[in-house]
């Protein structure tokens, strides 16, 4: 089956604009986290969801930063006045269940990545 | 502090040796630890992960836990050109998050 898709794989924008940020993840999946990654960084945990809620909003960097997830399944991180210290590459992920509340963990499968570049 | 960490590299590896990866963490509480492999340009994949303390042998992939010294390492035996990438180390902290290293860039040569 399909996995995870991010749109656009490449966006490039100006200062002071906003911008959006599409995942789908796949087709059953509850479980919904966006990571970014800067150049030669690990991932940075910004959002989880678990169906359209979002349990943990822990990490996203500042007020600019929003993300929501309709009918459990596509998600849209949505930054307003980028910055150029937003430019890295935002990854989306998608798992069966959350690994993230209990003690098993279910394998997070990772889309294309968006990488987003302000100028 | 980040809660967990790995050398960034590049770990330079004649084809056919043994690559040694190492991984510390911060959270004794942390259980469940994993290792990525990211080729350049593309999204991380999942090749290992470890619960308990000891060894798990995968196909040339050994992954080894340590949870009295907090380190994880991931051995790649007989390296080949196609295991060159970054290998992320990740753990599941005491709240449940995964927490990723800044990765091992590995670079085999011929």
């Amino acid at each position: 089956g399909a996995g995870v898709s991010q749109s656009p794989s490449n966006k490039v924008t100006e200062k002071g604009k906003d911008v959006e940020l599409r995942c789908d993840p796949i087709s059953g999946h509850t479980a919904l986290y966006w990571y970014r990654q800067s150049l030669g960084q690990g991932l940075e945990f910004l959002i989880y969801f678990q169906g359209n809620s979002a349990p943990d909003k822990s990490g996203l960097p500042s007020d600019r930063f929003s993300a929501e997830r309709t009918g459990g399944s596509v998600s849209t991180l949505t930054i307003q006045r980028t910055q150029q210290e937003d430019s890295a590459v935002y990854l989306c992920a998608s798992s069966s269940d959350s690994g993230m509340w209990t003690s098993s963990y279910n394998e997070q499968f990772f889309g294309p990545g968006t990488r987003l570049t302000v100028l | 502090q980040k809660e967990v960490e790995q050398n960034s590299g590049p770990l330079s590896v004649p084809e056919g040796a043994i690559a040694s990866l190492n991984c510390t963490y911060s959270d004794r509480g942390s259980q469940s630890f994993f290792w990525y492999r990211q080729y350049s340009g593309k999204s991380p994949e999942l090749i290992m992960f470890i619960y308990s303390n000891g060894d798990k042998e995968d196909g040339r992939f050994t992954a080894q836990l340590n949870k009295a010294s907090q380190y994880v390492s991931l051995l790649i035996r007989d390296s080949q050109p196609s295991d060159s990438a970054t290998y992320l180390c990740a753990a599941i902290d005491s709240w449940g998050k995964l927490q990723f290293g800044a990765g091992t860039q590995v670079v085999v040569t011929p």
